[in-house]
């Protein structure tokens, strides 16, 4: 059973543009939900993060918009760069020290 | 934000020997750390949660005995892949849990190459 469910698996943007991947969860116990972003043979890196009190936040080109219930989150990368191209993972989380569920990643190219 | 450490980056061993992969948070302490594996173009399995001065926790289908954790301190977990075989070839990766937030931060993970 797949708890956090990603889409979508691959994407392409032109440099510039807008990126948006979509996640989706069944467990309404989870209270925390990051993103992160992984480069070739390297470890994610931890993007931006949100908790279900909020609807949004953003940091720099990154934003998370986040509806409780419609159990759905999503990353929006705006004017998207060729340094942006990566995997990344939407993953949630109960508790503080509880495992993460990953989605399953989308592969992000961004064309110069 | 918070580093953590793994080491070996990357290592090459016969089959049948041992490997010990190291964790450390480097500045903060970390009362758990969980050990992942990665398969190419596949999100991250979690194999284990490591929880300082207690045996680890590991999930269904994961071998404790090939899989050896140990979490000896606040800043160090090690995984020991004991009589490596050519199928546990994988990218491990293994992350900590930052207390104060509760925001995991990830090493840069280690491959593994067993000939």
């Amino acid at each position: 059973q797949q708890q956090v469910k990603q889409s979508p698996q691959s994407l392409i943007v032109q440099k510039g543009g807008i990126s948006i991947i979509n996640c989706a969860y069944e467990n309404t116990a989870f209270d925390y939900f990051p993103w992160y972003q992984q480069f070739p043979g390297k470890g994610p890196a931890l993007l931006i993060a949100i908790r279900p009190d909020v609807s949004e936040k953003k940091e720099g080109r990154f934003t998370i918009s986040f509806n409780k219930s419609a159990k759905q989150f999503s990353l929006h990368i705006m004017d998207s760069q060729p340094g942006d191209s990566a995997t990344y993972f939407c993953a949630a989380r109960r508790g503080s020290n509880y495992k993460l569920t990953f989605g399953k990643g989308t592969l992000l190219t961004v064309n110069p | 934000g918070a580093v953590v450490s793994q080491h070996p980056s990357w290592v090459i061993c016969k089959s049948g020997t041992s490997v010990k992969i190291e964790c450390r948070s480097l500045d903060f302490q970390a009362t758990t750390m969980f050990w992942y594996r990665q398969f190419p173009k596949q999100s991250l399995m979690l194999m284990a949660t490591s929880n300082e001065g207690s045996k680890a926790t590991y999930e269904q289908g994961v071998e404790k005995d090939k899989f050896l954790i140990n979490h000896a301190s606040l800043t160090l977990s090690t995984l020991t892949v004991t009589s490596a075989h050519p199928e546990d070839s994988s990218f491990y990766i293994c992350s900590a849990s930052f207390a104060n937030t509760g925001e995991l931060f990830f090493g840069e993970g280690s491959r593994l190459t067993v000939l």
